[in-house]
């Protein structure tokens, strides 16, 4: 596609309730990225893909949280038994490896209540 | 301990007039720094970046600024437009994969 495509825009949860963010990175692009931006700060690091490998997973805050991409393309970031403080914007990225300088989606507003 | 620093929450210019927007960092490994512009419900969008072997960058109105013995960027703006208000973060890596982000300036410009 012509950007990074993320859904839903906007997710709402009860507490305790498990959620899926997917992403549809621009194709072609081997590498992705998950970033959590919570509100007033910048985005911050979850975890990282080259095509199905995922590189890196330092950023992800707790064992609630988990990310995939089976066949290289689409992802999706699981969040299980979400808490109030999951409540951010999850910016998903996509890039061709090493290149500086990638490409964000729109975002999931998720909100925990 | 925040590694990238944008002391400035917001920063208000006329049309016309130079925006500099700035960004400490700490970490002497950084080699790669980069400036994302974000607008309301938007995703940041990629805007320039500079290599630690670089002190300079220009692109177009945008110019950015390394002075790595102060661990200090600058983005500069010339002119600034009402379509360039939106939050700047600065970003910076150690290789190319992640970038660690600062908490943004929103910049306003008035027409």
């Amino acid at each position: 596609g012509a950007g990074v495509s993320q859904s839903p825009r906007y997710k709402v949860a009860k507490r305790g309730q498990d959620v899926a963010l997917r992403c549809d990175p621009i194709s072609g692009h081997v590498s992705l990225f998950w970033y959590q931006q919570a509100l007033g700060q910048g985005p911050e690091f979850l975890t990282y893909f080259q095509n199905e490998a995922q590189l890196d997973k330092s950023g992800l805050p707790s064992d609630r949280f988990f990310a995939e991409r089976p066949e290289g393309s689409v992802s999706t970031l699981k969040i299980q038994r979400t808490q109030q403080e999951d409540s951010a914007v999850y910016l998903c990225a996509s890039s061709f490896p090493g290149s500086y300088g990638y490409t964000f989606g729109s975002g999931t507003r998720l909100t925990v209540v | 301990d925040q590694q990238v620093k944008q002391n400035s929450p917001s920063l208000s210019v006329q049309e016309g007039r130079i925006s500099i927007l700035n960004c400490d960092y700490t970490n002497s490994m950084f080699d790669y720094f980069l400036w994302y512009k974000k607008y309301p419900a938007e995703g940041p969008t990629f805007l320039i970046s500079i290599s630690s072997i670089k002190d300079k960058n220009e692109d177009g109105r945008f110019t950015v600024f390394l002075n790595k013995s102060a661990k200090h960027l600058s983005l500069h703006i010339v002119p600034s437009q009402p379509g360039d208000s939106a939050v700047y973060f600065c970003a910076a890596s150690v290789g190319t994969y992640k970038y660690i982000f600062g908490t943004g300036t929103r910049l306003k410009v008035l027409a």
